[in-house]
């Protein structure tokens, strides 16, 4: 699996646009670029993937740049319960292909 | 539709003693997976199971045993509990191996003293 590189901690005003970048320059075609991300000491939880075009579902959005070798994650209107750790991780489809966290950023939103 | 529970959410236990950590998922899921989070550091992968009656070694596997007898249930076994296994587990549970979610527990807070 690609290494993944992120900022270690974020700060964002409540009601902006939040957004996380994320460089996976050793990626390859196969792998997928998946987000997730941690509340406090609760489980992880999933965001979104996405393999090269952009994605966007009802939490977040996923722009993938077209070289692939970095993406960024954008909470359009964050809110204070969006403080957490956000994990990018790059990710292969052939075969298992564990999960491999790194540390993530830590994003915090304020008032 | 519970998703995937943790039991127990707490433990503290003596160095040598031994315990079992359990994780039931009840969406039919073939994967599972069993991670340790130590502080400041992300989530490492101990053990996963492919389906029933398989297991697999992951990262960090020394020290634990698991098990899949039943298809919703992955157990996680500490034979001699180390102060070196205080983490937090957690344990996840997916459709297939690649391009699908996982889904966590909340997590089982384990302290060896």
């Amino acid at each position: 699996d690609a290494k993944t590189t992120q900022p270690p901690s974020m700060d964002c005003a409540e009601g902006r646009a939040a957004n996380l970048p994320c460089n996976h320059s050793t990626i390859s075609g196969n792998e997928y670029v998946y987000w997730y991300r941690q509340i406090h000491s609760q489980g992880p939880q999933y965001i979104i993937h996405g393999l090269k075009n952009n994605e966007t579902n009802e939490m977040a959005s996923l722009i993938i740049t077209e070289d692939r070798k970095s993406s960024t994650l954008i909470l359009p209107h964050a809110t204070l319960r969006d403080t957490a750790v956000y994990y990018c991780i790059a990710r292969g489809n052939t075969g298992f292909q564990k999960l491999v966290f790194g540390t993530g950023t830590r994003l915090l939103v304020s008032p | 539709n519970a998703g995937v529970t943790q039991t127990p959410k707490f433990r503290v236990l003596k160095t040598g003693q031994s315990m079992t950590l359990l994780c039931a998922q009840d969406m039919n899921h073939e994967y599972m997976y069993w991670y340790r989070q130590d502080p400041g550091m992300g989530l490492r992968l101990i053990h996963y199971s492919v389906g029933e009656g398989t297991t697999a070694k992951g990262e960090v596997p020394d020290g634990y045993n698991v098990s899949r007898l039943k298809k919703q249930n992955f157990l996680l076994g500490l034979e001699s509990a180390a102060p070196s296994q205080t983490s937090v587990y957690f344990c996840a549970s997916s459709y297939g191996g690649r391009n699908t979610e996982a889904f966590f527990g909340q997590g089982t807070r384990l302290t060896v003293v």
